[in-house]
């Protein structure tokens, strides 16, 4: 498995305030993705990257933003944290980013509350 | 997008085989099929693909029909780690992974 690492793991944060989370990996994947799940929804793509400096907007991007200046981190950064953004939050990594036989490996997810 | 469609629970008894189905009839000839799985509390982590033949890896088999519409995954021997929620997903050449909703899989002991 890839060595995905997510940070902080849990968070709790009032609306407004920014908010930072953290992606890690050790596989020297190319592209990096940040999900969210939500009940009734299932995972949703917010942005991914497929290198360094490269970045693309999923189906919810609005509110999000993310940055990858290495290729082992990838930063998700909510400006101004709303209520609607509570959630859980998962990083994945696949080493191609597309094709058939591409899968993406997944971190343990951030559970991220905003009051 | 190509679609699929998956019961949402299914239940099966410790011990015994599973066999979770996945409809996609819209299915084109590139498309291969992919299951992930997701453990409660957890990511999903990736169970197996195939594109025609059936393939078998150490966590489970898949079964693809001969017209592709249809597939199935099964887990030869259930435990209550097998407990998950099973996404089947077909994966485009230059397509993103898309999750639908999944298989609630409950094992009863």
């Amino acid at each position: 498995d890839a060595g995905i690492t997510q940070s902080p793991r849990h968070k709790v944060t009032e609306t407004g305030t920014p908010v930072t989370l953290r992606c890690h990996q050790t596989e020297n994947h190319r592209y990096m993705y940040w999900y969210r799940q939500d009940p009734g929804h299932g995972l949703r793509l917010i942005h991914y990257s497929y290198g360094v400096k490269d970045t693309d907007k999923g189906e919810v991007s609005d509110g999000y933003s993310v940055s990858r200046s290495k290729t082992e981190d990838f930063l998700l950064t909510l400006e101004s944290a709303t209520s609607s953004q509570t959630s859980v939050y998962f990083c994945a990594t696949s080493p191609w980013g597309a094709g058939g036989t591409d899968t993406q490996y997944f971190g343990p997810g951030t559970r991220l509350t905003v009051l | 997008d190509a679609k699929t469609t998956q019961p949402n629970s299914m239940e099966s008894n410790e011990e015994e085989p599973v066999h979770l189905p996945c409809n996609h009839s819209t299915i084109s000839g590139t498309d291969y099929i992919h299951w992930y799985r997701q453990l409660p509390s957890q990511g999903p982590e990736y169970v197996i693909h195939g594109l025609t033949s059936n393939v078998n890896n150490r966590m489970a088999s898949l079964a693809i029909a001969e017209d592709r519409k249809s597939s199935t995954l099964i887990l030869h021997r259930a435990t209550l780690r097998d407990a998950a929620v099973y996404y089947c997903i077909l994966r485009r050449r230059d397509d993103k992974i898309i999750f639908g909703k999944g298989t609630r899989l409950h094992i009863l002991p």
